[in-house]
């Protein structure tokens, strides 16, 4: 069984830092997708990787399949970034997701 | 950008009612799913489902809970007895092939009174 386990659970920062959020998973995976959850409670799906790194404007994931490690890393942060990240992992050839229990990242102006 | 679509956005019911949550997946996937989020908890697979029929289901996911796909664009996740545990944020979700990005719904708030 999958543990997908994330740090830190809470996140505070002041507009403009680069922020990192890290995730960590317990046995081998097809993907690691990261999601976005606003207070509303709606799910956008950020990134889905296998390797490497992928960057979206001001968003870059990064992984360590060797380490079972991800990274999330949000560079010039501004309080829209505000919300809960939550890293997910699928093993084998489907989207069955394993999620972990999310951060909340406020961003202060 | 294409979206997923749930309604309704809320639902209350009675302990022992029936109800159906809706979904309507993007047009062209293939790949559907229904999650859920009880309060404060992490977001849970319940059954994922394919050429009409469910390709894998959770523990969770008992004689309870059923999955439909009546009409070719409607995707049902039903209920038939709720219990108070049944209360969380139900959440669609959809792709074009497994292993491929998924597209949420915005979720469906149930609440079993």
């Amino acid at each position: 069984k999958n543990e997908v386990e994330q740090s830190p659970q809470n996140l505070t920062a002041q507009e403009g830092e680069f922020i990192t959020i890290n995730c960590s998973y317990s046995v081998g995976i097809s993907a690691l997708h990261w999601l976005q959850q606003h207070p509303g409670g709606g799910i956008v799906s950020l990134f889905m990787l296998s390797s490497g790194k992928k960057k979206h404007g001001r968003l870059i994931a990064t992984i360590n399949i060797q380490e079972k490690h991800s990274s999330l890393h949000i560079t010039a942060s501004h309080p829209r970034d505000s919300a809960v990240y939550i890293c997910a992992a699928s093993t084998g050839a489907n989207s069955k997701l394993t999620f972990g229990k999310g951060i909340t990242l406020s961003v202060r102006p | 950008e294409p979206e997923v679509t749930q309604t309704p956005s809320h639902q209350v019911t009675q302990m022992g009612q029936e109800v159906i949550l809706r979904c309507v997946p993007i047009s062209n996937h293939l790949y559907f799913y229904w999650y859920r989020q009880i309060l404060g908890q992490k977001v849970e697979f319940l059954v994922s489902f394919y050429n009409n029929e469910i390709s894998e289901k959770s523990e969770i996911f008992d004689d309870q809970f059923s999955v439909e796909r009546p009409d070719g664009s409607n995707f049902t996740l039903k209920i038939r007895s709720t219990k108070l545990e049944d209360s969380a944020m139900y959440f669609c979700a959809s792709n074009l092939d497994r292993g491929e990005k998924l597209f949420f719904g915005s979720g469906t708030q149930l609440s079993v009174l």
